[in-house]
């Protein structure tokens, strides 16, 4: 099964309000990622956050990291319609060595409304 | 600064037809390389990735193969295209292992 796993599978929100999206992960990790992708476009890096951190911002996001419980959330506060994409986790999993290779979740499609 | 180019954008190709994705990148050297496949509504799936020229590891087994022939240029080929190799196709490469990745922007395969 998929190493992150993302939930909910899809967010329907207003302009305004907050989003939390969550990522579960089974094994251990280097650090935790958070990408976005717009509608038939390529991944965008929003933030990565490393196992011995547990909380970090970048503008309007927030994401926290508890290894105890390997999961991750990424709070967007103040949405906009811009903000409408996908959004999916990945890790860099111990042991992967130099080959830098990360483990997608399956993401969470983010509507808002304007 | 870095880009990664990834062409064609959109490929209808039939059955059995051969495939040659290509993807570059500039303004870096030594970068780890990958290919994904991203089927409708679904997360990334690795195919490949490269280390250096010439190294390549496969992540599944599939009709697919991976070559790097140079540095900053990463290739996905197939010699015969099945149905179940339709998808969107991602290349991404990164600097430091375990660190951020780089994606292009993509390219659309219908295989009819």
């Amino acid at each position: 099964s998929q190493q992150g796993e993302e939930d909910p599978q899809a967010l329907s929100i207003q302009e305004g309000e907050n989003a939390t999206m969550n990522c579960s992960y089974k094994t251990s990790i280097n650090n935790l990622q958070w990408y976005r992708q717009n509608s038939g476009r390529g991944l965008v890096h929003l933030i990565l956050i490393r196992s011995n951190e547990r909380e970090k911002h970048s503008g309007r996001l927030r994401v926290t990291l508890d290894t105890s419980k390997k999961s991750s959330s990424l709070l967007i506060t103040a949405s906009r319609a811009a903000d409408t994409a996908s959004y999916f986790c990945a890790t860099d999993v111990v042991g992967s060595g130099n080959t830098g290779k990360l483990i997608f979740g399956q993401g969470t499609t983010l509507q808002v409304k304007p | 600064s870095q880009t990664i180019h990834q062409w064609p954008a959109t490929l209808v190709q039939p059955v059995g037809s051969p495939l040659s994705l290509e993807c570059t990148v500039e303004g870096t050297s030594n970068p780890n390389l990958y290919w994904y496949r991203q089927a409708a509504g679904r997360g990334l799936q690795l195919l490949f990735y490269s280390v250096g020229i010439g190294q390549i590891s496969s992540e599944v087994p599939q009709n697919l193969s991976a070559s790097r022939p140079q540095d900053r240029q990463f290739i996905l080929s197939s010699k015969k295209l099945l149905l179940s190799d339709s998808g969107f196709y991602l290349c991404a490469w990164s600097q430091l292992a375990g660190g951020e990745q780089f994606f292009g922007p993509g390219t659309r395969l219908t295989v009819l």
